[in-house]
């Protein structure tokens, strides 16, 4: 079993739809979860930024984070077409500089 | 603030040639790291560094791969030689120290072997 499992799309919604990705995990000694949104052709992009479980809101995206259920889901609100990229979710272990664990990634496409 | 810049963008070479990349971190950041992505997946740690230590190069093949971050700040990545299946994007990142600080990529070397 892989240690973080991500649905890889592709993902289709019309323009203002709301859009959940999600991705599980196995190992419970993650403590910091993160997503990045990538475009083609660049550099994930870091989008949210989670410790512990909670949610976090930052504009039109929301992160959750469940310990319990070892899940965790970003939600876009009101999507946009240039919202359309793959989103990565990362996660790792410790309170220092430690290497992430990535998903494979969701590729989203928003059509207007 | 300037962001981790790495060159070149783009490689082509054929199998069983070398070749190198290099990055340059967001000034100040003393962690850096390089991963590899291949088409379809996320990225994978190859070697995380501190100032000009490794920190962790447990899944660097290293039979063919070296990196260096001689003086602690930018850092090179070596293949030599290369494979058909080393064909990827080479991505690294860097963050600051001391407490947990996010990780800033750049936009990558995209890698094909011939």
């Amino acid at each position: 079993q892989k240690e973080v499992e991500q649905d890889p799309g592709p993902l289709s919604v019309p323009e203002g739809a709301i859009v959940s990705l999600n991705c599980t995990y196995s190992n419970s000694a993650f403590q910091y979860f993160m997503w990045y949104r990538q475009y083609s052709r660049k550099g994930p992009e870091l989008l949210m930024y989670t410790y512990s479980s909670g949610n976090k809101e930052d504009g039109r995206f929301t992160a959750q984070v469940d310990k319990s259920s070892k899940y965790i889901s970003l939600f876009i609100r009101d999507s946009q077409p240039s919202d359309s990229a793959t989103y990565l979710c990362a996660m790792d272990k410790n309170s220092g500089n430690t290497p992430l664990v990535f998903g494979k990634g969701t590729r989203l496409s928003v059509i207007a | 603030e300037a962001g981790v810049a790495q060159s070149p963008r783009y490689k082509i070479i054929e199998k069983r040639q070398s070749v190198a990349f290099w990055c340059n971190p967001i000034s100040g950041h003393a962690t850096l790291y390089w991963y590899q992505q291949i088409l379809g997946q996320g990225p994978k740690l190859l070697i995380q560094f501190q100032n000009n230590g490794v920190v962790d190069d447990s899944q660097l093949p290293k039979d063919r791969f070296s990196a260096e971050r001689l003086k602690g700040v930018d850092s090179t990545l070596k293949i030599q030689p290369a494979k058909l299946e080393d064909s990827a994007v080479y991505l690294c990142a860097s963050s600051l120290v001391n407490t947990h600080q996010p990780q800033h990529f750049g936009d990558g070397t995209r890698l094909s072997i011939l």
